[in-house]
């Protein structure tokens, strides 16, 4: 059965960065038919995508991030990363990784979520 | 980012249906057949009900079902359950970014 887990900091500095780790387990992250994504949600607010990546490297980013946001991959450990730096508290939220099927653009399987609140 | 828009809220007794539509594009939800619908707890992890359209992955009760006419798809839930009280959210392939996009997010009650 395939799992993802995010794992991190809850709270990070303003100005600082924030690093999310995705550790994928079940499943090769090599599967040529799935991209990894990260999505948030702010409080209060809705789902909001960060961007995604496949096994080659190749990433994408949405425009609310796009700049501040990194996503990377390592198929040796079977995980993918999310760097966002420069964060302010509009970066406060709840930080998903899930795993997307290109095929139906459909997001099948998600981690439970990690709070990542950001405070001076 | 431009959202879908979803109605910020539908309301329904036990045992009755409600529907909950996601209003796009043509450049998103009227352009292709790749919606998709979420269920999401707070506190939980959302959870994939639909995909391209009207199918349903395994597990998923078959309460839930999706359709779409035009730039609107909805989601139907059948048979209301206590259970099936979440948050829920559209999202479809968009032309506008090389990523999906989701839905504003609807939040349904059972009276």
């Amino acid at each position: 059965q395939l799992r993802l887990q995010e794992s991190g900091p809850g709270l990070v500095k303003t100005s600082e960065t924030l690093s999310l780790t995705c550790t994928v387990s079940g499943d090769s992250i090599t599967v040529r038919t799935f991209y990894w994504g990260w999505i948030r949600q702010a409080p209060g607010k809705g789902l909001e995508w960060i961007g995604s990546i496949y096994y080659t490297g190749d990433a994408e980013y949405y425009p609310s991030v796009e700049g501040r946001a990194t996503i990377s991959i390592d198929t040796s450990k079977n995980e993918f990363s999310l760097k966002v730096n420069s964060v302010t508290a509009s970066d406060t939220a709840v930080y998903y990784c899930a795993r997307h099927d290109g095929a139906f653009s459909a997001l099948d399987h998600w981690g439970q979520g990690t709070l990542v609140t950001v405070s001076s | 980012q431009s959202a879908l828009t979803q109605p910020a809220s539908v309301s329904g007794s036990p045992g009755q249906s409600i529907t909950i539509s996601c209003t796009g594009t043509r450049s998103d939800v009227g352009g292709y057949d790749l919606v998709s619908w979420y269920q999401h707890h707070p506190g939980k992890a959302p959870r994939l009900i639909i995909y391209q359209v009207s199918n349903r992955p395994s597990g998923v009760s078959d309460r839930f079902s999706g359709s779409k006419s035009g730039n609107t798809a909805s989601l139907t839930i059948s048979g209301l359950q206590a259970e099936d009280e979440a948050d829920y959210y559209c999202g479809s392939y968009t032309t506008k970014t090389k990523l999906d996009v989701f839905g504003t997010g609807t939040m349904v009650t059972v009276l």
